[in-house]
């Protein structure tokens, strides 16, 4: 069954540095997203995306956040310049049609984020 | 999204049926019913959504009542690799679905 993948499954990442999250969504899949989890909390929205622009974002998606297709199979996530509370659990995720639609999404198994 | 209330945890045998309730009785005529689980250090994986039939597929069934203000997750056969966090959650297509606390269930020898 095809599935979405995370690249790296742990990064660790000083405070202040930039970094970038990596996924391959489901091939024929148009929509993609990504989410957070914080240790011991609920999962959050972060952002939704289609046809090379953002659809939906959240109050968290601030300015240090940005998201790319570079090319026809990744969807990055990038953080600026990380702070403490920027470490958690990143899922991506992608559905075959959007917001508009009952399909629902299929997540990967996430990026542990550590920020030191 | 319609508000849903689920008991913060359960246990079931394994091999027995793991019943999984969830309350959600602002539900709009238009929003469906979804359940995802999320396994320990994993993503949450979709399992079944539904309207107002009820559903199965290869993991679950889902049984929504006739007012459509509750509905079951059905796991016929527990094992222990279902030992995860199940979510419900209610949503139209348009909005991002926003996952609670949901129920731990705990599967057991």
């Amino acid at each position: 069954e095809p599935e979405v993948t995370q690249t790296p499954s742990h990064q660790v990442t000083q405070m202040g540095q930039e970094v970038i999250l990596r996924c391959v969504p489901i091939s024929n899949h148009l929509y993609f997203y990504w989410y957070r989890q914080i240790l011991g909390q609920k999962v959050e929205f972060l952002v939704s995306f289609y046809n090379n622009e953002i659809s939906e974002k959240s109050e968290i998606f601030d300015d240090q956040f940005s998201v790319e297709r570079p090319d026809g199979s990744n969807f990055t996530l990038k953080i600026r310049s990380t702070k403490l509370e920027d470490s958690a659990m990143y899922f991506c995720a992608s559905s075959e049609v959007g917001l508009y639609s009952n399909q629902p999404q299929h997540f990967g198994d996430g990026t542990r984020l550590s920020i030191l | 999204d319609a508000k849903t209330t689920q008991p913060p945890s359960m246990d079931c045998a394994e091999g027995r049926a793991a019943n999984l309730p969830c309350n959600h009785s602002t539900i709009s005529g238009n929003e469906y019913v979804y359940w995802y689980r999320q396994i320990h250090s994993q993503g949450p994986q979709y399992i079944i959504h539904g309207l107002k039939n009820n559903e199965t597929n290869e993991m679950a069934s889902l049984i929504i009542t006739e007012d459509r203000k509750s509905s079951t997750l059905i796991l016929p056969h527990a094992t222990l690799r279902d030992t995860a966090v199940y979510y419900c959650i209610v949503k139209i297509g348009s909005y991002i679905p926003t996952f609670g606390r949901g129920t731990s269930l705990i599967v057991h020898p």
